[in-house]
């Protein structure tokens, strides 16, 4: 099945930083989204990015569909966007479709 | 629109029992999929239903079963609980083949 690699697993950063969040996966994909779960565990959804650049506020996100890969940035972080922050991919199957997630990156925003 | 719910929010067992969980999609929404978290195992997907059928399943033992009814509500259920079985179970809505939303979650834990 499709194999879904988020980068890299921990990232600790200072108030204030940016950073980028990457996840490939391995066959073409009609559906890719971005959540950030909270600490009581709920996966909030960020982004729903098939292809192209959205951006929400200090999120913003693109995927290029052609080469597998999806990106997640975070700028000026705040101690509230610690947590972690999954990629998951919609593949459809002989009947219905499920939801293929990475593993997640742990971001730690320190004040 | 009230969002995804999902009762209850903590659940405590013991082995050999049996558990109920319930979720309510999003109004409009009829399809609703199950996912498992674990530390060990990440995020799996366990079922998916749509009009009250079930579309599609996971890799998961026959103790794990589900239904939706007329209203798009979904339960599932695990009997013969194994310690394996803490996790937290996730609930996700959509319309079909686009955004899930997902849940609060029902957090298991089994002594």
């Amino acid at each position: 099945g499709i194999q879904v690699e988020q980068s890299p697993p921990d990232l600790i950063l200072q108030e204030g930083a940016n950073s980028t969040l990457r996840c490939n996966f391995s066959d073409s994909v009609n559906n890719l989204q971005w959540f950030h779960q909270n600490p009581w565990g709920q996966l909030i959804n960020l982004f729903y990015i098939p292809s192209g650049t959205k951006q929400n506020g200090r999120l913003s996100a693109t995927t290029v569909a052609t080469e597998r890969y999806s990106l997640l940035y975070i700028s000026s972080s705040q101690t509230t966007d610690s947590g972690v922050y999954f990629c998951a991919v919609l593949i459809p199957e002989t009947s219905g479709s499920r939801l293929t997630f990475g593993e997640g990156t742990q971001l730690t925003v320190n004040p | 629109k009230a969002g995804v719910t999902q009762t209850p929010r903590y659940l405590i067992k013991t082995r050999g029992q049996q558990v109920t969980l319930s979720c309510s999609p999003i109004s409009g929404h009829r399809s609703v999929s199950w996912y498992q978290q674990t530390p060990g195992q990440g995020l799996q997907f366990l079922f998916e239903y749509f009009s009250e059928t079930q579309r599609n399943k996971g890799n998961f033992p026959g103790r794990f079963s589900g239904r939706q009814f007329s209203n798009s509500r979904s339960e599932m259920n695990v009997s013969t609980l194994e310690l394996g079985d803490s996790a937290l179970y996730l609930c996700a809505s959509s319309l079909g083949t686009d955004s899930q939303f997902f849940g609060p979650g029902t957090r298991l834990t089994v002594l």
